[in-house]
């Protein structure tokens, strides 16, 4: 199984900061990558798909980079609405692992 | 309008079958998969398996392999999650969601707004 290791665990930005959330996969996934923003009590809602690739309506600071095994999520300036825990996923096999989450809180 | 409609909340005791279910509309159910996502109350998800409604092709995760059936009756755009069995492990929300990862390279785009499933003695 394809095994994907998220940094950091939680993180902790002021709004307008640059922030950035790793993924790391443990072989390559090309870029089979996905990124989904959980706000809570909500079920989660996708932000990027194939590594890069904005989903419809999604704020324009959210962008996505990498490939084969390592991947960011950057948010360019972060806004109170980010508040909100944030999960990759991949999806290149019949199994679709998720990492274990980015808890984002704003100071 | 893309939606998927889950069933309200359950509570179960151990040893108790239950099936959830999953109602999609807005597209052509048949030509999407829908996958099922576990999260226990306050930790992360878990991709369970996904399954085609256009064939009922279905693929498990190994970890819940036997644990969990899925099946869709696709005349009624409905998915459905099961159990024969529950343990107070089974204790979580459990997620629908569509997914095209073969043809368009899709992932979960919709999701449904979860079921809770407690259970108890």
């Amino acid at each position: 199984d394809i095994q994907l290791t998220q940094s950091p665990s939680t993180l902790s930005a002021s709004v307008g900061d640059r922030v950035t959330i790793s993924c790391r996969a443990s072989q390559s996934i090309g870029t089979w990558l996905a990124w989904y923003q959980q706000k809570p009590g909500e079920a989660p809602a996708l932000l990027i798909y194939r590594a890069s690739t904005l989903e419809t309506g999604v704020p324009s600071r959210f962008s996505g980079s990498g490939s084969g095994t390592e991947f960011t999520l950057t948010i360019s300036s972060l806004q109170p609405d980010d508040l909100a825990t944030y999960y990759c996923q991949q999806y290149n096999t019949y199994s679709g692992t998720f990492g274990q989450g980015t808890k984002l809180e704003i100071k | 309008e893309v939606q998927l409609v889950q069933a309200g909340a359950e509570v179960k005791k151990p040893g108790e079958s239950l099936k959830i279910s999953c109602v999609g509309s807005g597209y052509t159910f048949a030509n999407y998969w829908i996958g099922w996502v576990r999260q226990v109350p306050g930790k992360g998800l878990e991709w369970m398996g996904i399954v085609y409604p256009g064939d009922s092709d279905t693929r498990y995760s190994p970890s819940f392999e036997g644990q969990v059936t899925f099946s869709v009756d696709k005349s009624i755009s409905t998915a459905y999650l099961q159990w024969i069995s529950l343990k107070a492990s089974d204790t979580a929300i459990y997620y629908c969601a569509r997914t095209d990862p073969f043809i368009a390279g899709r992932p979960f785009d919709f999701w449904g707004q979860g079921t809770l499933v407690t259970v108890s003695s």
